[in-house]
This record gives structure tokens, sequence and C-alpha cells, in this order.
């Protein structure tokens, strides 16, 4: 079935560095990638997504990058500031069935 | 325009009780489904809908219930809560796949669940 792998589990930056979180999928038919930020105790918000005609996808300093031949993924953010520390999921979207799969989660810490 | 609105947003089960979570959206989404969310294990996909009238499964099932009667409501049943069942649901919403339009998922507030 549809799986998505998402690394690190983990990640602490110092304020001003920049953060990457890795996501791979196995549904070849996926089509849509989402990435979203939750904030602790609140609901998962989207912050950028990317669609599977596309490389790229730049939004201030976040960027998402997309290598459909080897099913991978990943949210840049750059310039790290401590209100970006939070919980950051990556997600595909199949396009035969339309399931939205998450991936595990990333907890960044940006440390001030 | 309220969103994707959840209820209740916390709850104590025993175990062997019955429950049924609430989902409503008011934005006329095709696609419709519930999440629960456990430390470590990232969001997981319980049951979803393409549209009134049809449902299916998704990562993890077993224990829940749906049904999709109308376009707006979505609501989950627990048939005999079990303590494995502890965790936070969401329920999420979006334009179908299939319109070739945007499809962000909108996700309720989440409902915490205890089973005891």
């Amino acid at each position: 079935g549809e799986n998505v792998e998402q690394h690190p589990s983990t990640l602490s930056v110092q304020e001003g560095d920049s953060a990457v979180i890795k996501c791979t999928y196995s549904d070849s038919a996926s089509n849509y990638f989402p990435w979203y930020k939750q904030e602790l105790g609140k609901r998962p918000q989207l912050i950028i997504d990317i669609r599977s005609n596309v490389g790229e996808k730049k939004d201030q300093r976040i960027a998402v990058t997309l290598n459909k031949t080897a099913k991978h993924f990943s949210l840049h953010i750059t310039e790290t500031q401590p209100e970006d520390s939070a919980v950051y999921f990556c997600a595909a979207r199949s396009g035969n069935t339309g399931k939205l799969i998450f991936g595990q989660g990333t907890t960044l810490q940006v440390k001030p | 325009n309220a969103g994707v609105t959840q209820t209740p947003k916390f709850q104590v089960l025993k175990t062997g009780q019955s429950m049924t979570l609430q989902c409503a959206q008011d934005m006329n989404h095709e696609y419709m489904s519930w999440y629960r969310q456990d430390p470590g294990m990232g969001l997981r996909l319980i049951h979803y809908s393409v549209g009134a009238g049809i449902t299916d499964q998704g990562e993890v099932p077993n224990g829940y219930n749906v049904s999709r009667s109308t376009t707006e409501d979505f609501p989950l049943r627990l048939l005999s809560a079990a303590p494995s069942q502890t965790s936070v649901y969401f329920c999420a919403s979006s334009y179908s796949t299939f319109r070739g339009s945007d499809t962000e998922a909108f996700f309720g507030q989440g409902t915490r669940l205890t089973v005891v």
C-alpha cells in the first residue's frame, strides 16, 4: 500500500541556520505533496505544497523540492527563527484514490 | 464560513463504551477523512470518503465505522472502545483530486479521546 517515510524524527538547529526535512513515498500515482506545520495543541496547517509537474517551489524562507524519479521530496527552511519550532509533516496524495498519507513527523527545535 | 468543525474537543470513555465523533464542513468539499495522531506515529488515516454515499478504509480502520449520508457530515463511530484507541483524532476535508483544482486539506481542531 501507500507509504510515506520522513526523516529525521527530530532536528535541532541554531537560529539563523537552515533546516532540511526529507520524505520518500511509495505510490507512483501520487501527484500532490503538501507540508504541514503543527504547533503544540493545535491542528496541522498547510505551509507549502507542490504538484507532480513541478520540481521546486519557494515561498519566502521555505522551499520544497520534488524528485519524481526517486520518489522523494524535501522541505528547506532558511534563516530559521524560534517561531519555526514545531512538528512538521510531509504527505503524499494518490491521484487514483485521493488518499492523503502522512509521514511520521519531524520535531524541529530552533535554539535562540 | 466555519471550515471544519469537530465535536467534542475532549472525551473520556470506559472500555467497551461506544461513541460518535462528529465532523462537519461547510466548504462543499467532496473529500473527507479521519486521522488519529499518536506520538512518533504521525497522522494515520482511519477512513476516508470521496463523496456522499462512498467510504473506504485507510491505514488503521479496525474498531471504527464511518458513514457519509451528506456532503457536509462525516461521523466516526467507535463501536467498543479500547485503551489502544486513546489518541487525538482529526477530521480533514478537501476538494477531490479529480476536480483538478486546489486540494489543500483543512483540519478540524481535533478531539482528544482517552479510554480507561
